[in-house]
């Protein structure tokens, strides 16, 4: 099983700021990686597939990278609707699928 | 693209409950289809995944053996039969629309959840 850590377990900046999420996979997963922003009381919303794309709808602020092993998510300028719990998720090698443990982020 | 979830509620341990989720906006036989969990406050959780004609069917260690995944296309629904329900179970499950038709191994990201149905295991 791949095993997904995301750090920090929660991040605060200011808005305006740029916020940099972490996610390391167990072993190399390519570019299988997605991101997913939750906000409390809704389901996920996929943010990013490909370790890179971004889905249909999502900001531009939003940026991921990375590939292999060690994945970033990046807000570019924090708004005060980005407040919300971020997971990665992997697809390389399946089944299972597997999500990271979340980084919340809040906004000061 | 629309996922209602249905059939969650209160349940001893050891006793059985059956979750469907009902997709509209798009052709459920296109896509593979999965159930993804969340205890309250916790982290998100995969359970169960089936490829778009029912070939390929997996489960998570977790719940292997004791939870069975079906769908009907016809009807665009999918199911979740879950038996001898314990503790750890409670949680939200999600129902989930894949982005391909694939099973085991292919490419499977989540564009799209339903807002999940509340399964709380307790005596």
């Amino acid at each position: 099983e791949i095993v997904m850590t995301q750090s920090p377990a929660t991040l605060s900046e200011s808005p305006g700021e740029r916020a940099t999420l972490s996610c390391r996979a167990s072993q190399g997963v390519g570019t299988s990686l997605a991101w997913y922003q939750q906000n409390p009381g809704q389901a996920p919303r996929l943010l990013i597939y490909g370790a890179s794309t971004r889905a249909t709808g999502i900001p531009a602020r939003f940026s991921g990278s990375g590939s292999g092993a060690d994945f970033s998510l990046t807000i570019s300028s924090l708004q005060s609707e980005d407040s919300a719990v971020y997971y990665c998720q992997q697809y390389y090698i399946w089944p299972p699928l597997t999500f990271g443990g979340g980084t919340k982020v809040e906004i000061k | 693209v629309q996922l209602v979830e249905s059939g969650g509620g209160l349940v001893q341990p050891g006793k059985s409950l059956r979750l469907s989720c009902v997709g509209s906006g798009f052709t459920l036989s296109d896509y593979a289809m999965h159930w993804v969990r969340q205890v309250p406050g916790k982290g998100l959780e995969w359970v169960s995944s089936i490829s778009w004609n029912s070939a390929s069917i997996t489960y998570a260690e977790s719940v292997k053996g004791r939870f069975t995944i079906s769908r009907d296309n016809g009807k665009n629904s999918l199911s979740l039969q879950m038996n001898s329900l314990r503790d750890e179970d409670t949680a939200s499950y999600h129902c989930v629309k894949g982005n391909s038709f694939g099973g085991a191994g292919t490419v499977q990201y989540f564009p799209h959840w339903g807002e999940g149905t509340l399964v709380t295991v307790s005596s």
